[in-house]
C-alpha cells in the first residue's frame, strides 16, 4: 500500500521568499513520485515529476523538488515566490506495475503569496 | 497536441437521479483513468481503463461504474445519485502500455451538484 503526508494543510509566503511545501511518501515498492498544481476551478497540472536516476528533479514555473529516500520525502522549493504560484499543490505517489498506477494522493497545501 | 477534454463542465441533478459523465483523452493515449475530488476525502482513484478494459479499481460503490470505446473515449456513469456525490470529477490520460512511470494528464473536471 502507498500513502502521502503533505506537512501544512495551507502555507504563506511573501513574494519574493523561499517556497519550501512538503511531503512524505510510503511506498512498498520503488515509488514514482509527482507533483502537481490545481488553480481555482481547473483540473491538476503537472508540475514535475521524479522516476528513477537524479534525485533532484526541475519542473516548470521554476519549481524542484528532491527524492531523499533515507527520509522518504519529495519536498518542493522555489527560490523566490510570485502571485501567480499561489494555488493548491497536491504531491502523489504510484508505482510501475501496469494495474498499479493509480495516483495516491496527499491532502494538498494551499499555497498563499502576500504582496 | 490537444488535451484531455472533459464534457459537461458543470451538471446539476437532485438526488436519485443518474448521470454520464465524458472523457477525451489525448491523441495516442489508450489509458483513462477516473478521480473524484471532494473538500473531505480530497482526491481518490475511482478506475482505470485501458484497451476498453477495466485495468484497476478503487473503493467505491457499484453505482460508480465506467466504460471506455475503440478510440480510448471514456464514459462514467453514477446512478442513483445521493448528496455525497457532489463532487469534482477528473479523468486523466496516459499512453498506458508497458511498465515504469506512466505519467498522467488531467483534464478541467466536471463539477456535479447533486440537491
Amino acid at each position: 500500500a502507498q500513502s502521502v503526508t503533505q506537512l501544512g494543510s495551507h502555507v504563506s509566503v511573501s513574494e519574493g521568499a523561499l517556497v519550501l511545501l512538503r511531503c512524505n511518501y510510503s511506498s512498498s515498492v520503488p515509488p514514482y513520485l509527482f507533483w502537481y498544481v490545481q488553480y481555482p476551478n481547473q483540473g491538476l497540472q503537472l508540475l514535475l515529476k521524479y522516476t528513477t536516476g537524479a534525485t533532484l528533479v526541475k519542473g516548470i514555473n521554476g519549481f524542484e523538488a528532491e527524492f531523499k529516500k533515507s527520509e522518504t520525502s519529495f519536498h518542493l522549493t522555489k527560490p523566490s515566490a510570485h502571485m501567480s504560484d499561489a494555488a493548491e499543490y497536491f504531491c502523489a505517489v504510484s508505482d510501475g506495475r501496469p494495474g498499479r498506477r493509480a495516483l495516491t494522493f496527499g491532502s494538498g497545501t494551499r499555497l498563499q503569496v502576500q504582496p | 497536441k490537444a488535451g484531455v477534454t472533459q464534457t459537461p463542465r458543470y451538471l446539476i441533478k437532485t438526488r436519485g437521479q443518474q448521470v454520464t459523465l465524458s472523457c477525451s483523452p489525448i491523441s495516442g493515449h489508450r489509458s483513462v483513468s477516473w478521480y473524484q475530488q471532494t473538500p473531505g476525502q480530497g482526491l481518490q482513484f475511482l478506475f482505470e481503463y485501458f484497451s476498453e478494459t477495466q485495468r484497476n479499481k478503487g473503493n467505491f460503490p457499484g453505482r460508480f461504474s465506467g466504460r471506455q470505446f475503440s478510440n480510448s473515449r471514456s464514459e462514467m456513469n453514477v446512478s442513483t445519485l445521493e448528496l455525497g456525490d457532489s463532487a469534482l470529477y477528473l479523468c486523466a490520460s496516459s499512453k498506458g502500455a508497458g511498465t515504469g512511470v506512466d505519467t498522467q494528464y488531467f483534464g478541467p473536471g466536471t463539477r456535479l451538484t447533486v440537491l
